[in-house]
């Protein structure tokens, strides 16, 4: 399997504080992924990269914010919060998205 | 409208048996197409690519029909590994080369 970590593998927080989750890769693949995963919704996607410092959003940006300074490393910052930020999140990296992802083993955040 | 959509089931299909699933895209500009396969609390995994021409892996038949932007999964011989949640994955370069997910069909194969 590719070398991708999350971290933390779980997470409670209170409402309002920031939050940043990492995820790592030793695969040295462009591209990164973050989703959120929620009964009904399926995966959606946050943010992505395309390279070191290159992110755009994905269709569920709001409140999330994200950082690349280097290839092995996406972060994905909760600036403040919110209950409705609890949810499972996955990190995916790919080199060639025509060929799929793999993805990392997840965060379950839950925000009281 | 969703980008894609899939029936969530449950299937509940006795070993032996042979099970499809479908899916359908709403972007005609779709580009790759995939099935995932995530186990209950684990993340996806790439369980096969889908091609035009369709593609078979083992005891797995993926199908693609772009003129009714449906795609199709067919499992035979059900294993009770099986079980698990079936993921359909559409990429659309012309979006930022996103991938957007359906909710995924529930399998349960019994003893």
């Amino acid at each position: 399997d590719a070398g991708i970590t999350q971290s933390p593998r779980h997470k409670v927080t209170e409402t309002g504080t920031p939050v940043t989750l990492r995820c790592h890769q030793t695969e040295n693949h462009r591209y990164m992924y973050w989703y959120r995963q929620d009964p009904g919704h399926g995966l959606r996607l946050i943010h992505y990269s395309y390279g070191v410092k290159d992110t755009d959003k994905g269709e569920v940006s709001d409140g999330y914010s994200v950082s690349r300074s280097k290839t092995e490393d996406f972060l994905l910052t909760l600036e403040s919060a919110t209950s409705s930020q609890t949810s499972v999140y996955f990190c995916a990296i790919s080199e060639r998205p025509m060929e799929g992802y793999t993805f990392g083993s997840g965060t379950r955040l839950t925000v009281v | 409208r969703k980008e894609v959509e899939q029936d969530p089931g449950p299937f509940n299909v006795p070993e032996g048996a042979t099970v499809a699933f479908n899916c359908t895209y709403s972007n005609s500009a779709s580009q790759s197409f995939f099935w995932y396969r995530q186990d209950c609390r684990k993340e996806p995994k790439l369980l096969m690519s889908v091609y035009s021409s369709g593609n078979e892996d083992g005891r797995f038949t993926a199908q693609l029909n772009r003129a009714s932007q449906y795609i199709s999964l067919l499992i035979r011989d059900s294993k009770l590994s099986d079980s698990a949640t079936y993921l359909c994955v559409v990429n659309t370069v012309n979006t930022g080369n996103q991938f957007y997910f359906g909710t995924g069909t529930s399998l349960t194969v019994i003893p």
